[in-house]
């Protein structure tokens, strides 16, 4: 397996407050990715980074950022999480970014918003 | 605009069974088609994927099968295993996107003893 592990497993918070999810990998990958999952509708990609500082938006990036200062971590922030953004998260990772390379996924983020 | 479609949302097959599960996709600019599979409370696991250079792609019990003229994957799993009851998600990329991958809303197999 990838080394990718996912911090929290589980959070439940409030509407209104900030939440950070951390993504780390032990691979040396460069790319990360950030998914949300939700019933009827897959997998989503929120955004994702092809370097450190280098990140770029996805499908569903409103309301959401993402921060990469190292090639091991990659953080996804809510600044102001809403009940909509009750999802499981998932990060990602791959190697070559050549469309012809496949992504490893991690554990996964239950999130809740009340 | 959904680009990949996984148009049956459940299969259920008897054991030692073969199993089939169909892909769509619309985006003519994909090249590169992977399967996950996901257990409850995990993550997705890559199963197997296939080049469009290729039509057909074995590994062990999987097989995925390319048609590219109908925009059409699926894959076959024989014989089935009550291990193998999860969702399958199909996933696609062009070449150059970063390998962005976009995902099909996925099925749910059920393999009975």
């Amino acid at each position: 397996d990838a080394g990718i592990t996912q911090s929290p497993r589980h959070k439940v918070t409030e509407t209104g407050t900030p939440v950070t999810l951390r993504c780390h990998q032990t691979e040396n990958h460069r790319y990360m990715y950030w998914y949300r999952q939700d019933p009827g509708h897959g997998l989503r990609l929120i955004h994702y980074s092809y370097g450190v500082k280098d990140t770029d938006k996805g499908e569903v990036s409103d309301g959401y950022s993402v921060s990469r200062s190292k090639t091991e971590d990659f953080l996804l922030t809510l600044e102001s999480a809403t009940s909509s953004q009750t999802s499981v998260y998932f990060c990602a990772i791959s190697d070559g970014g050549l469309g012809t390379d496949t992504q490893y996924f991690g554990p996964g983020t239950r999130l809740t918003v009340l | 605009d959904q680009q990949v479609k996984q148009n049956s949302p459940s299969l259920s097959v008897q054991e030692g069974r073969i199993s089939i599960l169909n892909c769509d996709y619309t985006n003519s600019m994909f090249d590169y088609f992977l399967w996950y599979k996901k257990y409850p409370a995990e993550g997705p696991t890559f199963l197997i994927s296939i080049s469009s250079i290729k039509d057909k792609n074995e590994d062990g019990r999987f097989t995925v099968f390319l048609n590219k003229s109908a925009k059409h994957l699926s894959l076959h799993i024989v014989p089935s295993q009550p291990g193998d009851s999860a969702v399958y998600f199909c996933a696609a990329s062009a070449a150059g996107a970063n390998s962005k991958l976009t995902f099909g809303k996925g099925i749910t197999l059920s393999v009975r003893p």
